[in-house]
């Protein structure tokens, strides 16, 4: 059982279009944080957020922290091929150290 | 930039054979995980180490899997004997917790290790 779900699985897309990913669970987690990994690669830390309510944005990429920190969407502005790559969300839960626990992925693929 | 390095990159071998799986963490980080990445599970944390001290292992099939951290420098990953069943992509990433408690440091990984058991 995964303690996060991420939706959809699968994404597939033309340039210029706009995608939300959704990152759910019935934990609470003291901080979020998204990865984006590329083929080959591992996955690199695009943003944390720790404050529930919270938006972060990062150029075309506009992340929010649920209000009850459960749960957590990425919405990409405009795609573009560049932005191909699984999509992961981790949660941290406090009293786990360092530990985060990492959602199940969206796989996001931008047409030219 | 500083990086995570995973040797090697791509391991085959029969099953029953030990496999060794090497990191090298990021210099100064004091926290290091292991985990392992397939197509049906996704990213599963099999390992967690603090200050080269194992915090968790409970991800970790203990009959066949052991992680060790020789030094700060060097965190180790084996199997033995292998399985076919673990075939698949083996991450380490290390990271800085600089508060008990606190999880809000991003982790660095490696590119992993590609393992295919036949």
């Amino acid at each position: 059982t995964q303690l996060l779900e991420q939706s959809p699985q699968f994404l597939s897309i033309q340039e210029g279009e706009n995608l939300t990913v959704y990152c759910n669970s019935s934990s609470v987690f003291s901080s979020l944080q998204w990865y984006r990994q590329e083929p080959g690669e591992g996955p690199v830390l695009l943003v944390t957020v720790v404050t529930g309510g919270e938006v972060k944005k990062l150029k075309r990429l506009t992340f929010q922290f649920g209000d009850a920190r459960k749960d957590s969407s990425l919405h990409i502005t405009a795609a573009q091929p560049g932005d191909t790559g699984l999509y992961l969300c981790a949660g941290g839960i406090t009293d786990t150290g360092n530990q985060f626990y990492f959602g199940t992925g969206t796989s996001l693929t931008v047409i030219p | 930039d500083a990086r995570v390095t995973q040797t090697p990159r791509h391991k085959v071998t029969e099953m029953g054979q030990e496999v060794t799986m090497r990191c090298q963490p990021i210099l100064g980080h004091n926290t290091v995980f292991w985990y392992r990445q397939t197509m049906m599970q996704g990213l599963e944390l099999l390992a967690y180490f603090r200050n080269r001290a194992p915090l968790d292992d409970s991800g970790m099939p203990k009959d066949r899997f052991s992680a060790e951290m020789p030094d700060a420098t060097l965190a180790t990953l084996k199997i033995q004997p292998s399985e076919p069943r673990d075939s698949a992509v083996y991450f380490c990433a290390s990271g800085l917790a600089t508060v008990h408690g606190s999880n809000n440091q991003p982790q660095h990984f490696g590119d992993g290790t590609r393992l295919s058991i036949l």
